[in-house]
């Protein structure tokens, strides 16, 4: 059984740019969501997608956005990035929308020069 | 609004001895709790859950206690071993109809275990 899988794992990028995060999820999953790591602080949620569909979204602005596919991998786009995005991204998949139990993979850490 | 406070950013034990990592909630719509563990350069393992209509879950050395009336829950690892050193995040997730299955963390314990 393969697990959540991200990719990239490290990311350097300027102030205005754009940059895409992909997420594989783990075997059987239809569930993917997207977390918000900061140094020093819990993972912050940004979005969950259900079946190709945004099902719930966290506190953050609209240049945040993402898709998931047929196969249920995913992606988080952010536009127009600022400092204070640099952050870990944290991906994890859960076995069906309602289950609470989400198995996360080993991040991408992005910063925002 | 921190809905889900971990107090302690710290804790140090020594091996062999009882790890108790503490967690306080506000939303009293969260049902459904997790403990997750964090190495640095990883992401957070699941590690043990609990539902609202129990008290208590085992599982090997870990086991998760809730207090509903005190919106408490902690984790007791027995024994501590040096391999469990690492930060260590409290999870909350409930009000399914209206926001999906997402987690609300902690802010996370670091756990050091002296050998």
């Amino acid at each position: 059984e393969t697990g959540v899988t991200q990719s990239p794992t490290h990311l350097i990028k300027t102030r205005g740019q754009q940059v895409t995060l992909r997420c594989s999820s783990q075997s059987g999953h239809n569930t993917v969501s997207w977390y918000q790591q900061a140094l020093g602080q819990g993972p912050q949620f940004i979005f969950q997608y259900y079946r190709e569909e945004e099902n719930g979204r966290g506190n953050f602005p609209p240049r945040f956005s993402g898709l998931q596919f047929p196969n249920y991998s995913s992606e988080l786009n952010v536009n127009a990035l600022e400092l204070d995005d640099s952050a870990l991204y944290l991906c994890a998949s859960s076995l069906r929308r309602e289950q609470e139990t989400q198995y996360f993979g080993p991040g991408t850490r992005l910063l925002v020069l | 609004d921190q809905q889900v406070k971990q107090n302690s950013p710290s804790l140090s034990v020594q091996e062999g001895r009882i790890s108790i990592l503490n967690c306080d909630y506000t939303n009293s719509m969260f049902d459904y709790f997790l403990w997750y563990k964090k190495y640095p350069a990883e992401g957070p393992t699941f590690l043990i859950s609990i539902s609202s209509i129990k008290d208590k879950n085992e599982d090997g050395r870990f086991t998760v206690f809730l207090n509903k009336s005190a919106k408490h829950l902690s984790l007791h690892i027995v024994p501590s071993q040096p391999g469990d050193s690492a930060v260590y995040f409290c999870a909350a997730s409930g009000g399914r109809e209206t926001s999906g299955s997402r987690l609300t963390f902690g802010e996370g314990t670091q756990l050091t275990v002296n050998p």
